[in-house]
């Protein structure tokens, strides 16, 4: 099994809709959890930690549910500017590195 | 405000030729990283410094060295590269921000092996 696993989507979806994309985590011991935002051919930037029982940050909001050892993003009112990578993020165990998935894609039209 | 530069930003460099990127910080992070991200493809740790105290990654290849000579610098030597080592190349910043690392990543270095 994976240490992070993603649906790669590409989820294809027109302004204003709601999305979730989900995310899986191998290590029960996983402490701090990330969803970090990639355009094309650039690099990550962070967009929100997920702290345990989640949180919203405007459109935006990560739940954690640790017993599943799962993790979500909900895009709610999607604008074309939202298209890009979204990359599930997973501290390892020691603290020391980002364990990162391989994105989902979502791609916003008018 | 650039916080985390990489140069350059686009490195062509011949097959076998040693090669060296660069990356400097101005967020006087503790932490510094280096990833390769292949196309379509997860960024890959491949060491990272906790201020001078050095950690490879056990799958990185003999090829990839790396020195950071203060906080503010980093560079990453790939002493004789192959073709496979066509990647984007992130450097990444991190301080310790209470509950979790929280990284800052650079631009990037894409490099070219021809």
């Amino acid at each position: 099994r994976k240490e992070v696993e993603q649906d790669p989507g590409p989820f294809n979806v027109p302004e204003g809709a709601t999305v979730a994309f989900n995310c899986t985590y191998s290590n029960s011991a996983s402490q701090s959890f990330f969803w970090y935002r990639q355009d094309c051919r650039k690099e990550p930037k962070l967009l929100m930690s997920v702290y345990s029982s989640g949180n919203e940050d405007g459109r935006f909001t990560a739940q954690l549910n640790r017993a599943s050892q799962y993790i979500s993003l909900l895009i709610r009112d999607s604008k074309l500017s939202d298209s890009a990578t979204y990359l599930c993020v997973v501290l390892n165990q020691a603290g020391t590195a980002l364990i990162f998935g391989k994105g989902t894609t979502l791609s916003v039209s008018s | 405000d650039a916080m985390v530069i990489q140069n350059p930003r686009y490195q062509v460099t011949q097959f076998g030729k040693p090669v060296t990127l660069s990356c400097s910080q101005t967020l006087n992070h503790n932490v510094m990283y280096w990833y390769q991200q292949k196309s379509s493809q997860a960024p890959k740790l491949l060491f990272h410094y906790y201020d001078k105290d050095f950690n490879n990654e056990a799958d990185t290849p003999d090829n990839f060295q790396s020195r950071r000579p203060n906080t503010s610098f980093c560079f990453l030597d790939i002493r004789s590269p192959g073709l496979g080592d066509a990647a984007m190349y992130l450097c990444a910043t991190s301080s310790y921000s209470g509950r979790a690392y929280e990284q800052y990543f650079g631009p990037g270095t894409r490099l070219t092996v021809t």
